[in-house]
C-alpha cells in the first residue's frame, strides 16, 4: 500500500495561474480532504468528500475546487493563484466519519 | 519549560523525562478529538484518539486526558525519546462527518 500519494512535491506559480494538486489513495477509503497549513495556524479545511460524486465546503473555500469522479482520487484546483495561496496543502483519507485521518506528504506551493 | 515563540508554543524536555502537551479546544459540542505528530517536512501522522464518553485513554508510551469541563485536552508521553521531537497537534470533531478544527500546534523539543 502506498497510502496517500501526492503530487507534486513542490511548486511554484505566477499570480493568476492555474493548476491542479493531485492526490491519490489505495486504501478504499469513502472520505478524503484537502487542507492547507500556514505557519501558526494548524491545518484549516478546504474542501471534502465524503464519497464518490459528494464533496462539500469546509472552512476556507474560497479559490479551489475540487471534483470527485472516482474513490480512490481526489485532486484540487487553483483557479487563479494568488500569493494569499502560499501555503502546504495536505490530502488526507480515511474509511470513515470520526476516525483518524492518513495524510498525505503534502504539496509546498508558493505563488510569486 | 514552555514557551511561546514566533510561531509556535515550544515544549522543551530532557530526554527520558516525561511531556505533557495541552490544547484547548473551542466548541462544547465536539465529541471526538485526535492528537497528530508532525515531524518537519512530513505530513500529520496519528498518534490517539479520545471520544467524549471518555476521560483517559492510554496507548504505547502515550496517554490522552479529556476534561469537557474546561474543554481541555492533554497528552502525555512517557519517558520521551529524541524521536518525540515533532510539532504535535489537537484535532476536534463535532459534526457527524470529517469537519475537524486543528489546533495550532506546539513543538516538542527533546534535550540530550
Amino acid at each position: 500500500n502506498a497510502g496517500v500519494t501526492q503530487t507534486p512535491k513542490f511548486q511554484v506559480l505566477k499570480t493568476g495561474q492555474s493548476m491542479t494538486l493531485q492526490c491519490a489513495q489505495d486504501m478504499n477509503h469513502e472520505y478524503m480532504s484537502w487542507y492547507r497549513q500556514d505557519p501558526g495556524m494548524g491545518l484549516r479545511l478546504i474542501h471534502y468528500s465524503v464519497g464518490a460524486g459528494i464533496t462539500d465546503q469546509g472552512e476556507v473555500p474560497n479559490g479551489y475546487n475540487v471534483s470527485r469522479s472516482t474513490t480512490e482520487d481526489f485532486p484540487l484546483r487553483l483557479l487563479s493563484a494568488a500569493p494569499s495561496q502560499t501555503s502546504v496543502y495536505f490530502c488526507a483519507s480515511s474509511y470513515g466519519p470520526k476516525v483518524g485521518y492518513t495524510f498525505g506528504s503534502g504539496t509546498r506551493l508558493t505563488v510569486v | 519549560g514552555e514557551s511561546v515563540g514566533l510561531h509556535l508554543p515550544t515544549l522543551s524536555v530532557q530526554e527520558g523525562d516525561n511531556s505533557i502537551i495541552n490544547c484547548a479546544y473551542s466548541n462544547s459540542a465536539s465529541d471526538y478529538f485526535i492528537w497528530y505528530k508532525q515531524e518537519s517536512g512530513k505530513g500529520p501522522q496519528f498518534i490517539i484518539d479520545i471520544r467524549s464518553n471518555m476521560d483517559k485513554r492510554q496507548g504505547q508510551r502515550v496517554t490522552v486526558l479529556l476534561n469537557k469541563t474546561v474543554k481541555h485536552l492533554s497528552l502525555q508521553i512517557a519517558a520521551t525519546q529524541p524521536g518525540d521531537s515533532a510539532v504535535y497537534f489537537c484535532a476536534e470533531n463535532a459534526n457527524y462527518g470529517q469537519n475537524f478544527v486543528f489546533g495550532p500546534g506546539t513543538r516538542l523539543s527533546v534535550l540530550p
